[in-house]
This record gives C-alpha cells, sequence and structure tokens, in this order.
C-alpha cells in the first residue's frame, strides 16, 4: 500500500523559510511526478509545484520566486521550500504523487500537514 | 480568484441529482486540456473522484459522472446521498503564465 507522509515545522516565524518533507513509502519514486498543494483554512486548494524524479520541475506562477522542490531518490522523499513567508503562507500542505500516463492528475494524497506563519 | 470558476454551493435532497459546473477559458478547458475532479470529505484530504473528463477510479460509485464540453465540464452526482456532503474540486492545466496545475475554487455539496 503506497502511503504519503507529509512532515516539518507546524509553526514558522514570518519572513522565514519553511520546509516540508514528503517520505513516500510502499512505492518506488521512480515514474511519477511528486506535488505539492496547500490549502488555507477554510479555503480552496492551491497547487504548488511539482517534480519529476529525474529530476524536473514546474511551479505555480505565482509561486515560482518563493519556490524550490528538490526530490531524493535514495532516501524515497521529496521537499519544499518556500521562501519569505508571511501569514498568507498559513495552510494545510499536502504531498501528492500524480501520474504521467494518459492524464496527469493526483492520484494519491498525503493526509496534510498544517503549517501557520507567526512570531 | 481562481482561474476556473465553480459555484460556492449546490444543495439537494437523498436521492436527487446535482451537477457542479467548471467553467474555464481559453488557455485551460477551453484549449483541450484534461479535467479532474476531487472530493474533500470534511478533515480529510482530497480523493480522485474522476480523472480525464470521464473516468472514474475503481471503487467510485456510478452515481458520480463527469464531461468536458468547450471551455467548461460538469460533474453530476445522482441519486445523492447523505455520505456524498463534501467539497468538491476542478483541476486541469492552463497553459499560459509559463503553465501550471490550476484548481477550480471548489463547491460544497450540502445533502438537504
Amino acid at each position: 500500500q503506497v502511503q504519503l507522509q507529509e512532515s516539518g515545522p507546524g509553526l514558522v516565524k514570518p519572513s522565514e523559510t519553511l520546509s516540508l518533507t514528503c517520505t513516500v513509502s510502499g512505492a518506488s519514486i521512480s515514474n511519477y511526478y511528486w506535488s505539492w498543494i496547500r490549502q488555507p483554512p477554510g479555503k480552496g486548494l492551491e497547487y504548488i509545484g511539482s517534480i519529476f524524479y529525474s529530476g524536473s520541475t514546474n511551479y505555480n506562477p505565482s509561486l515560482k520566486s518563493r519556490v524550490t522542490i528538490s526530490v531524493d531518490t535514495s532516501k524515497s522523499q521529496f521537499s519544499l521550500k518556500l521562501t519569505s513567508v508571511t501569514a498568507a503562507d498559513t495552510a494545510i500542505y499536502y504531498c501528492a504523487r500524480a501520474t504521467q500516463g494518459d492524464y496527469w492528475y493526483f492520484d494519491l494524497w498525503g493526509r496534510g500537514t498544517l503549517v501557520t506563519v507567526s512570531a | 480568484q481562481s482561474v476556473l470558476t465553480q459555484p460556492p454551493s449546490v444543495s439537494g435532497a437523498p436521492g436527487q441529482r446535482v451537477a457542479i459546473s467548471c467553467t474555464g477559458s481559453r488557455s485551460n478547458i477551453g484549449a483541450g486540456y484534461d479535467v479532474h475532479w476531487y472530493q474533500q470529505l470534511p478533515g480529510t484530504a482530497p480523493k480522485v473522484l474522476i480523472y480525464g473528463n470521464s473516468n472514474r477510479p475503481s471503487g467510485v460509485p456510478g452515481r458520480f459522472s463527469a464531461s468536458r464540453s468547450g471551455s467548461s465540464a460538469s460533474l453530476v452526482i445522482t441519486g445523492l446521498q447523505a455520505e456524498d456532503e463534501a467539497d468538491y474540486y476542478c483541476q486541469s492545466y492552463d497553459n499560459s503564465l509559463s503553465g501550471s496545475r490550476v484548481f477550480g475554487g471548489g463547491t460544497t455539496l450540502t445533502v438537504l
């Protein structure tokens, strides 16, 4: 059974860098796109970006200047860094797997982790 | 302001049929990009409900169907059940500004 698990600090200070890691278990990290999606409390989903196992990335243009997604295939992990955070970055952060077959969609999600930006 | 527009809420009585629209533009759905739908039950992570415009993953009841036409897509739920009460999101790809996956703003379904 494939599972995704987010981990990282639940509280980040304004202007600092938010760092999260997603650990993939039960399957190879190869041949899929690995993504980050966030959801501010009480609001909708926002795509942050994706990385292919080989390292190529795609980012939401509105966040691109602040986002870096990386992958460590040896640890079956991928990570998110979001710089210069503000209160507007407070959200539940989900990691997700995206298929790369005929259709590109998020077929598997982690449970999500709440990150609060506050001094 | 989401790139894909959904109604904030819809409602229906048990057994009824409801439809949720997802309206895009020439840079996303109208350009032929696929639409996918996700269901988010209260307090849980989203899960894929429909992929590739009209395909149901195994385990998703046949009461859920979807279609795409022009710059819009629709999710239809027939024989509404209490457990269908959730938030529903459409998702596609937008080729403007170097391209990105995009979500609709979400629709809250209330079963009366």
